[in-house]
Parts: C-alpha cells; sequence; structure tokens
C-alpha cells in the first residue's frame, strides 16, 4: 500500500531557529513529491521534486529529494511567525492521478 | 487570475440530512479532484475527473458519497443521510495536467461540513 510518512507531527520553535521537516514515501511508480503549506483551508504549494539530489529554494525554504532513500526534506531559515502553518508532503505516482499526502507536520513559531 | 472557488465555506446540517458541495476549478484545468481532511490527519482522496473520462471513484468512503463534473468545469460533491463521521474540511483541486508541465494540483479553500 502506498503511504508517506511525515516527522515530526509537530513541532515548536522560536524566531530566528532553522527547521527540518522530514517526508519518508512507499510508492509504487513513483513520479514526483510536493510540499504545500497551509495555513488556514487552502493547501497553497510550495515545491515539487522529481529528481535526486536537486535543491529547489524559495526565500528562506529549501528542500531535497533522495530517490534511492526515498525521503525529502524541507528546511526553513530563520524562521518566523508567518511560517506557523502545517506542512504537508504528497507524492504522485503518475500523473493525473490523486496524489497521495501525509499527516502534516504542524509548525509552531514563537516570538 | 482566480483561482479554486469552493461554496459554501461552512455548512451545518442535521445528522440524516443531504448536503451539496460546490467547485468551481481554474478555467482550462482539465483535471479535478476532491479530498477530505478530517482533525488531525492529511488529505484523503475521494474522487477524480479527468476531462470526458470516467471519472475514478476509489476514493469514495461509501455508496452516500457521489460527485459529478458538469460541462468538464464545476462540480458538485453529494452527500446522501450525512453522518457525524462525515464532519470533516472537504477540499477541491484542479490540475492543468499539460504535457511537460507540472502536475501541481491547486487548492480551494475547502468547506467545512458540520453533522449535528
Amino acid at each position: 500500500e502506498d503511504k508517506v510518512v511525515q516527522s515530526p507531527l509537530s513541532l515548536v520553535v522560536h524566531e530566528g531557529d532553522t527547521v527540518t521537516l522530514n517526508c519518508s514515501y512507499e510508492v509504487t511508480n513513483f513520479r514526483s513529491l510536493l510540499w504545500y503549506k497551509q495555513e488556514k483551508k487552502a493547501p497553497t504549494f510550495l515545491f515539487m521534486l522529481t529528481s535526486s539530489g536537486i535543491e529547489k529554494k524559495s526565500g528562506r525554504l529549501s528542500s531535497i529529494l533522495d530517490k534511492k532513500e526515498l525521503f525529502s526534506i524541507l528546511n526553513i531559515t530563520a524562521t518566523q511567525t508567518g511560517d506557523s502553518a502545517i506542512y504537508l508532503c504528497a507524492v504522485s505516482n503518475q500523473a493525473g492521478t490523486a496524489l497521495i499526502f501525509g499527516k502534516g507536520t504542524t509548525l509552531s513559531v514563537s516570538s | 487570475g482566480a483561482g479554486v472557488s469552493q461554496s459554501p465555506s461552512n455548512k451545518v446540517t442535521e445528522k440524516g440530512k443531504d448536503v451539496e458541495l460546490r467547485c468551481d476549478p481554474i478555467s482550462g484545468h482539465t483535471a479535478l479532484y476532491w479530498y477530505r481532511q478530517s482533525l488531525g490527519q492529511g488529505l484523503e482522496f475521494l474522487i477524480y475527473f479527468q476531462g470526458n473520462s470516467a471519472p475514478d471513484k476509489s476514493g469514495l468512503p461509501s455508496d452516500r458519497f457521489s460527485a459529478e463534473r458538469t460541462g468538464g468545469s464545476v462540480s458538485t460533491l453529494t452527500i446522501q443521510r450525512t453522518q457525524q463521521e462525515d464532519s470533516a474540511v472537504y477540499l477541491c483541486a484542479s490540475s492543468p495536467l499539460l504535457r511537460g508541465r507540472t502536475d501541481t494540483q491547486y487548492f480551494g479553500p475547502g468547506t467545512r461540513l458540520t453533522v449535528l
């Protein structure tokens, strides 16, 4: 059965800290891994990763995929209170199919 | 441009009643998905529409759940004889599914359903 496991389930940090969120997966015919940020309702897209070892970066956020070890990490440097959200990891096993989501990591950044 | 929209944003209903949830995907997106997110859980796939193909209904939890997509655009998710365990946020997403492009799914704000 395809599955995505995220860790930790929740995390509390202080502003300015750096955090690393983990996502491991078991999926047949892997196609891509996606990270989403969910603050209130709609998850918003962060990154899509398809190739191992190529870091994707957007401001203070970055992510990398390891297709051999079947995991991805999402790094957030110099965290801000606005980074507080649920971070969702999802994998796609072929184009057009439903994404398989992990349960998410709830990040709380205190000032 | 406009994103995915959903209505209503909140719905409170009594056990046993039927409810309809609506999704307007991004214009031009051929694929449309419904997910459910219960408290403390990840997103659970319900149903997927792609163009004129038969929908993938493999995620629907029971025959009380159904969905349709009219004219390849707007979709309605219907839950009949609602139960308390149906309480969740129902999220709709759409995707362009263009060759050579990302298959990223773009989500709407969801409908929070509460069954009393």
